[in-house]
């Protein structure tokens, strides 16, 4: 009850191209879910967070969509660039901010 | 504002070894967390520090591993003795809340390699 599944483990996409990340998980108790961007070499970057009480948010290039019903989320990247590969961790919390984070999906956008 | 300062960077020890690793948060950051990140996985909470209180340490192997937080600022993670499965990436988190928003900052992590 506690795993955040996410997919792909790997993803590559065209400049210019929307890449798709989702996530799911099970425990109704989760109320915050910050997707997290990671670069080798460095620690995670918090990119973008949502609460369930919206269903999509949205910041420049980066948007989630949330699924409450069927405790699914996902990040979407669009306009895609080279800059962004990276890999991408979903994650979520709830009451004390304890994190269980996803697996994590390698991004490489192709020139 | 300066981010969360780990050292040291990279270590390598033999196994039954014991090694330290130092974690400075952003300053007023209430919260501090220690992760794991074992290659190719998501980091996994080792330990959450409220102040200086235990806030969470469920995931902590606490036959090995100890991990304080002195006058709520500074923390250390230590383990004694390594195992070759610690190799892995020792991640340093602090956060704050803002209009019930909490923000994680990591810092950049220390690579341990055990043989």
């Amino acid at each position: 009850q506690q795993q955040v599944k996410q997919s792909p483990q790997s993803l590559i996409v065209q400049k210019g191209g929307i890449s798709i990340i989702n996530c799911a998980y099970e425990n109704t108790a989760f109320d915050y879910f910050p997707w997290y961007q990671q670069f080798p070499g460095k620690g995670p970057a918090l990119l973008i967070a949502i609460r369930p009480d919206v269903s999509e948010k949205k910041e420049g290039r980066f948007t989630i969509s949330f699924n409450k019903s069927a405790k699914q989320f996902s990040l979407h990247i669009m306009d895609s660039q080279p800059g962004d590969s990276a890999t991408y961790f979903c994650a979520a919390s709830g009451g004390t901010y304890k994190y269980i984070f996803g697996t994590g999906t390698r991004l490489k956008v192709l020139a | 504002e300066a981010g969360v300062a780990q050292s040291p960077r990279y270590k390598i020890i033999e196994k039954r070894q014991s090694v330290a690793f130092w974690c400075n948060p952003i300053s007023g950051h209430a919260t501090l967390y220690w992760y794991q990140q074992i290659l190719g996985q998501g980091p996994k909470l080792l330990i959450q520090f409220q102040n200086n209180g235990v806030v969470d340490d469920s995931q902590l192997p606490k036959d090995r591993f100890s991990a304080e937080r002195l006058k709520g600022v500074d923390s250390t993670l230590k383990i004694q003795p390594a195992k070759l499965e610690d190799s892995a990436v020792y991640l340093c988190a602090s956060s704050l809340v803002l209009a019930g928003q909490e923000t994680q900052y990591f810092g950049p992590g220390t690579r341990l390699l055990v043989l």
